[in-house]
């Protein structure tokens, strides 16, 4: 079984600071993990993934996110937000052994970007 | 580009109809599932389907059914539509294995 926890339900940050969005899971197995972004109206976009490998992941629009399985955590950064970056934002987690790939869901983090 | 389509954007329907959404994907994916999203709850997983005709419970698959005739094809059905299923509900699509999954645009739907 599997679950996700994001911290924050909203978050508010000033154009051009740092985005950091958390996000902390549980797995009985490895992971895989990722973050999907959703613009007002539309459907799910993947932003970034981790499956194996290097855990430092690098996804789309500046996007980046480190796996660090010590903390059970896979956290969203990005160094200097954009009024564009204004979403909503979902982690998600599924079990690497899962041929079927279900995907559990974080509660997602509002994302508001101030001039 | 993998493409999954929802039959509408915005429903509106009332208590006890027989609702059916449908979604379609362009990419001959083996899996295909059906969400709904709520504030605060993010996405819940309610149907998915690995085959045509094959079909699994996923969390929240209570008020619900699903029928998949073509592999291209997911349909979700209310029964009888009910005010909790009031939501935005998202298909999604992925090959077996694969670690993605594609998401539909979404159907708003309201039950009056």
């Amino acid at each position: 079984a599997q679950s996700v926890t994001q911290l924050g339900s909203h978050v508010s940050v000033s154009e051009g600071a740092l985005v950091l969005l958390r996000c902390n899971y549980s797995s009985s197995v490895p992971p895989y993990l990722f973050w999907y972004v959703q613009y007002p109206n539309q459907g799910l976009q993947l932003l970034l993934k981790y499956t194996t490998g290097a855990t430092l992941v690098k996804g789309i629009n500046g996007f980046e996110a480190e796996f660090k399985k010590s903390e059970t955590s896979f956290h969203l950064t990005k160094p200097s937000a954009h009024m564009s970056d204004a979403a909503e934002y979902f982690c998600a987690v599924s079990l690497s052994t899962d041929s079927w790939g279900k995907l559990q869901f974080g509660a997602g983090t509002q994302v508001v970007v101030t001039p | 580009d993998v493409k999954v389509t929802q039959s509408s954007r915005y429903l509106v329907k009332r208590t006890g109809e027989k609702v059916f959404l449908e979604c379609v994907q362009d990419m001959d994916h083996e899996n295909m599932f059906w969400y709904r999203q709520d504030p605060g709850l993010g996405l819940r997983l309610i149907y998915f389907s690995y085959d045509v005709k094959m079909k699994e419970k996923g969390d929240i698959p209570e008020g619900y059914s699903v029928s998949r005739e073509k592999k291209e094809r997911f349909s979700l059905i209310l029964e009888s539509a009910s005010t909790n299923q009031t939501s935005m509900y998202l298909c999604a699509s992925t090959t077996r294995w694969a670690d993605t999954q594609y998401f539909g645009p979404g159907t708003r739907l309201t039950v009056l």
